[in-house]
């Protein structure tokens, strides 16, 4: 199946610094990626929709100045959390899909959403 | 606005017990609907899908959903679970086709005891 990267798995930053979060799609292109977020016991909570080559759409009260993202390439999307603080602690996840299904050969539509491991941020 | 409500944060079980999973969404208009699994250390794996027609959907390891429209539950079924279904289990809503933004329940995770 589609498979999707994020990179670093888990991340400790100083308070004040920016971090930044690599989502990779591995085995297909993807025109859009999600950015969600993830408190303990809590849902996952969409930030931004990113599609190849625009600027991103963000969710109301997600602060486009400090989650920057960037969807430079159709395997590749990056969130930097700039100015990072203790609140910003959380699980982000990345999902990607593709309108077009080119894996193993098969040609078909498909629009699943195939979801990355997540990155564990922790800022001190 | 759509939103999920999954009632169990934890639902321990022995081994070969039969488990429901319960998901209640609100919507005021025609939505689509999924579960997820993550297993640990691994990303959100698409478990079943309801988007039209029979409102019984199955998956290929057991696990099957019933649409009820009038309850607006899509709670997830199991006659029989393994030890290898331990793992966190998301509903979630669409209003449109995977590709439209999804809506998360905050996840259901099954311990399945020997």
């Amino acid at each position: 199946g589609a498979v999707v990267s994020q990179h670093p798995s888990w991340v400790i930053c100083k308070s004040g610094t920016s971090v930044k979060i690599e989502c990779r799609s591995l085995d297909f292109q993807a025109t859009t990626m999600f950015w969600y977020r993830q408190f303990p016991k809590q849902s996952l909570m969409l930030m931004a929709t990113s599609n190849e080559g625009s600027k991103a759409t963000y969710e109301q009260g997600v602060e486009k100045d400090k989650f920057l993202i960037n969807h430079a390439s159709l395997t590749l999307s990056t969130l930097t959390v700039t100015s990072a603080h203790p609140e910003d602690s959380s699980f982000y996840i990345c999902s990607a899909t593709t309108g077009l299904r080119v894996l193993r050969g098969l040609a078909g539509v498909s629009y699943e959403q195939y979801f990355g491991p997540g990155t564990r941020l922790t800022v001190t | 606005a759509q939103s999920v409500t999954q009632l169990d944060s934890q639902v321990p079980v022995f081994e070969e017990a039969p488990v429901e999973l319960r998901c209640n969404y609100s919507s005021s208009v025609s939505v689509y609907l999924f579960w997820y699994v993550q297993y640990p250390n691994q990303g959100l794996q698409l478990l079943l899908k309801y988007l039209s027609g029979s409102t019984l959907v199955e998956s290929i390891n057991g696990f099957e959903a019933e649409f009820n429209k009038s309850q607006t539950s899509f709670h997830l079924r199991k006659p029989s679970v393994h030890i290898s279904d331990t793992a966190e289990y998301f509903c979630a809503v669409s209003r449109g086709e995977y590709g439209n933004k999804l809506v998360f329940g905050a996840g259901t995770i099954l311990r399945v005891k020997s």
